[in-house]
């Protein structure tokens, strides 16, 4: 158990439907991280929040958006739901956010199966 | 852009052989990380190693340890005594901390087959 939540686990919906995900990161790391594991793209970064700000942006679709609270837990919104979204959706936390010497490992929560019919 | 390849989509090994996955990537970056993460049929990413480019010496975890090929770009993870349990998907991640962010950039996985 890495300690990061993740919820629900599998989620079935229809075309142009939105769904939200939910991530809880372990205690103590303020970075959360989203990607995108499908068998044609593979393991893609989405997009990273840090302590609540917006850190950095992968291939994320306009049509996703994501946010952090001040609870450090995040939230992954997709709209507009298309069959190419279905997909393994991951949330990882880490410590810190980047930019120094050190490295900060990825804890990976175990993910939400999305489903578009 | 940094790219990762994993030329091995799929290998097999006995049980309490060693096998080796092989990763290549492409950086222009002289300080970075790399990692390989396995993902067994629960489909949970779980760490399996990581290897500062700054360090000369190989990482070893247990069974697991990486043959680190910092001119060459390689990046190979050898499992020794395989275990039935190490039958998953493996990936080899980049990370460069310098670009302020901490995402990692994953190869397409290998598929790892323990045979009893």
């Amino acid at each position: 158990d890495s300690g990061v939540t993740q919820t629900p686990k599998h989620l079935i919906t229809a075309t142009g439907q939105r769904v939200t995900l939910r991530c809880s990161p372990r205690s103590g790391d303020l970075s959360v991280y989203w990607y995108q594991q499908s068998l044609d793209q593979g393991l893609q970064f989405l997009i990273q929040y840090y302590n609540g700000e917006e850190r950095a942006k992968g291939n994320i679709l306009e049509r996703f958006s994501a946010q952090q609270f001040p609870d450090l837990h995040s939230e992954l919104n997709l709209s507009s739901l298309e069959l190419g979204d279905s997909a393994l959706y991951f949330c990882a936390s880490s410590v810190g956010s980047g930019g120094r010497k050190s490295t900060d490992t990825q804890y990976f929560g175990p993910g939400t199966r999305l489903t578009v019919l | 852009a940094q790219t990762v390849t994993q030329s091995q989509p799929e290998m097999s090994v006995q049980e309490a052989e060693t096998v080796t996955l092989s990763c290549t990537y492409d950086t222009s970056e002289n300080n970075y990380y790399l990692f390989w993460y396995k993902q067994p049929p629960s489909r949970q990413m779980i760490l399996v190693i990581r290897q500062e480019a700054y360090k000369q010496q190989n990482a070893t975890e247990n069974r697991f340890s990486v043959n680190f090929q910092k001119a060459a770009k390689s990046f190979s993870l050898k499992i020794s005594d395989s275990q039935l349990g190490d039958t998953a998907m493996y990936f080899c991640a980049f990370m460069n901390p310098g670009a302020g962010s901490y995402q990692l950039t994953f190869g397409k996985g290998t598929k790892l087959s323990v045979i009893p």
